[in-house]
């Protein structure tokens, strides 16, 4: 069964930074593209940022490039999410996403974490 | 980046009703169109990809179909387990964007 499990959210002040984790299981974590995806308070989803397979190639939404680093440790089964220079407008709940078989077109995300919220206020 | 834009945002229905949702992308995206469901306090949930694919253990009462610009989402017998959120999400680049998402409410 997968699983992808997130952690390391929390309240954080405007300017400060965070790492969130996303633990996966039940799959062959090193052959899958991965992203992150947020939601602000009631607000819809929106796409974050994707890491190949590999971890070679990365990619981030204009919103968050530049503030934000996403990588993968493949020996740990664990996409990571750097979070730096936190704005008020960064408040959200973070999801993982496995996305579904390269080269097909099911290049979706087929599996999501239960997500973790991240708050900056002061 | 290809924008999104579903409608209505708000659809109310009974339990029975066929009901269709409708995204349209700002350029063409060939069949690079998936739909979502989430509910409140959930993860959101592959419905279809490929803009007509129904995911595996997904009910046949949804279908979807479009290609290029213009895509439906339809329920053809509303259940109850199906009021809830639908987004739409274009994948025919890096920069995925979802529609806003349409609410699915009881009448």
């Amino acid at each position: 069964e997968v699983q992808l499990l997130e952690s390391g959210g929390g309240l954080i002040q405007p300017g400060g930074s965070l790492r969130l984790s996303c633990a996966a299981s039940g799959f062959t974590f090193s052959s899958y593209a991965m992203s992150w995806v947020r939601q602000a308070p009631g607000k819809g989803l929106e796409w974050v940022s994707a890491v190949k397979s590999s971890g070679g190639s990365t990619y981030y939404a204009d919103s968050v490039k530049g503030r934000f680093t996403i990588s993968r440790d493949n020996s740990k089964n664990t996409l990571y999410l750097q979070m730096n220079s936190l704005r008020a407008e960064d408040t959200a709940v973070y999801y993982c996403a496995k996305r579904g078989t390269t080269g097909t077109t099911k290049e979706v995300f087929d599996y999501w974490g239960q997500g973790t919220l991240v708050t900056v206020s002061s | 980046d290809i924008q999104m834009t579903q409608s209505p945002s708000t659809l109310s229905a009974s339990v029975g009703d066929r009901v269709t949702i409708t995204c349209r992308a700002s350029q063409s995206i060939s069949s690079w169109l998936a739909w979502y469901q989430q509910k409140p306090g959930k993860a959101p949930k592959l419905l279809i990809y490929a803009a007509s694919t129904l995911e595996s253990g997904v009910p046949s009462r949804f279908s979807g179909s479009g290609s290029g610009t213009e895509f439906t989402l339809t329920i053809s017998s509303l259940q109850p387990d199906d009021f809830a959120t639908y987004y739409c999400q274009q994948y025919s680049s890096y920069s995925y964007t979802f529609g806003q998402g349409t609410k699915l409410e009881i009448k």
